[in-house]
């Protein structure tokens, strides 16, 4: 199976720090990988699509230069949260998408929870 | 754009029986691909089942099936002989199959129970 890891599970930081979450495709290569947010008991929201070796594509209300997204090789991309507050505590899960010519999927991490202090 | 609608946000079904899961979706394209993830309580994110709406064959996994029905924008879920595994959140996913794009529209999801 296609496997995703995202590291760290778990952080906590303190209001005004910046954090970084890393996204890997273990077992195929991605060119292109997606950052969704999770708030609880609600569906996932895409906050931006990570493309190999050019600039991230960012959804509508979500700051560039607040959630800086670098997909430095086609197994990782990276999302870091710049100068967090406690509003941004929130559950950050990525996709890497594996295509070929039999099909094209979204295959997920499981995900890194965020609490600002 | 398009949008996907998912009206149950909670059902229930007794284990080894059968519950089926509906999703609705709205878009003017001819061409994509619809997808099932399941969220279980570890909020790892696994797909149960996906189907190219090209072909009218429905999608089946296992104890896991899809009913398509193109014409009317309907994608729902029938879970057969539920186990205690199967509770989780369910979500409904629309991608297009257009130019590049590729992202998932989702659904507000559906919180399956399985009781004894």
């Amino acid at each position: 199976g296609a496997v995703v890891s995202q590291h760290p599970s778990r952080v906590i930081c303190k209001s005004g720090t910046s954090v970084k979450i890393e996204c890997r495709s273990l077992d195929f290569q991605a060119t292109t990988m997606f950052w969704y947010r999770q708030f609880p008991k609600q569906s996932l929201m895409l906050m931006a699509t990570s493309n190999e070796g050019s600039k991230a594509t960012y959804e509508q209300g979500v700051e560039k230069d607040k959630f800086l997204i670098n997909h430095a090789s086609l197994t990782l991309s990276t999302l870091t949260v710049t100068s967090a507050h406690p509003e941004d505590s929130s559950f950050y899960i990525c996709s890497a998408r594996r295509y070929h010519s039999s099909t094209d999927t979204q295959y997920f991490g499981p995900g890194t929870r965020l609490t600002v202090l | 754009a398009q949008t996907v609608t998912q009206s149950q946000p909670e059902m229930s079904v007794q284990e080894a029986e059968t519950v089926t899961l509906s999703c609705t979706y709205d878009t003017s394209e001819s061409d994509y691909y619809l997808f099932w993830y399941k969220q279980p309580p570890s909020r790892q994110m696994i797909l149960v089942i996906r189907q190219e709406a090209y072909k009218q064959q429905n999608a089946t996994e296992n104890r896991f099936s899809v009913n398509f029905q193109k014409a009317a924008k309907s994608f729902s879920l029938k879970i057969s002989d539920s186990q205690l595994g199967d509770a989780a959140m369910y979500f409904c996913a629309y991608r297009t199959n257009t130019g590049t794009a590729s992202k998932l529209t989702f659904g507000t999801g559906t919180r399956l129970q399985v009781t004894l």
